[in-house]
């Protein structure tokens, strides 16, 4: 079965670009979430979907960033302007539910803002 | 106090050796108790996975929770070079999932 693919597995821009992560998760999950590692914060979650639907985006640092997931099979992570703090590893996981299930983690996105 | 607290490491061992991981953890509505491992450049993968206090075996690993003392811990026996990563507690209750921020473990050969 596979397992959540996000692309790029690397980034490597210049501050101010815009930035597109993409992950495509688990069949027949229908949460998705978007996290941050850093070695300094350790995981740190950004945003949740529902059935594609937005629940909480209070983890999202500032408005640079924005998350969308039009389909069940596809969500992206978009920041924009990019800036050299926001380099880090970023993850997708999926579950079959919100709470009380485990996640399943892609392979994460890493990227670097020069 | 952070809901999730959890020694960084690095915890350095010899092969074979007996492995202890814990994490504290502060709301008491937590019920669901998981512990995942992660290798270098990889993503976080599910390693045990339990619900409410109690022990749960599966091969090398042994979960155990202590609700009352709001304390978990997995136990690798045996240990071996391959279980070299960093270990990342989490747990939840009707909440996403709060993670911890991970031991660093690395097993000599």
């Amino acid at each position: 079965d596979a397992g959540v693919i996000q692309s790029p597995r690397h980034e490597v821009t210049e501050m101010g670009q815009e930035v597109t992560l993409r992950c495509k998760p688990i069949s027949g999950h229908n949460s998705l979430f978007w996290y941050r590692q850093t070695m300094m914060r350790g995981l740190e979650l950004l945003i949740y979907f529902n059935n594609n639907v937005p629940i909480d985006d209070s983890g999202m640092p500032e408005d640079r960033f924005s998350a969308k997931m039009p389909n069940a099979s596809f969500s992206t992570l978009k920041i924009q302007p990019s800036e050299p703090r926001d380099s880090a590893v970023y993850f997708c996981a999926s579950s079959t539910d919100i709470s009380n299930q485990p996640q399943h983690f892609g392979d994460g996105t890493r990227l670097s803002i020069l | 106090q952070k809901e999730v607290e959890q020694d960084p490491g690095p915890l350095s061992v010899p092969e074979g050796a007996i492995v202890s991981l814990n994490c504290t953890y502060s709301n008491s509505a937590f019920q669901y108790f998981m512990w995942y491992r992660q290798y270098s450049r990889k993503g976080p993968e599910l390693l045990m996975y339990t619900y409410s206090s109690g022990n749960k075996e599966d091969g090398r690993f042994t979960a155990q929770v202590d609700k009352s003392s709001k304390y978990i811990s997995l136990f690798i026996r045996d240990s071996q070079p391959s279980d070299s990563a960093t270990y990342l507690c989490a747990m939840n209750g009707n909440t996403p999932l709060v993670f911890g921020k991970g031991t660093r473990l690395s097993v000599i050969a």
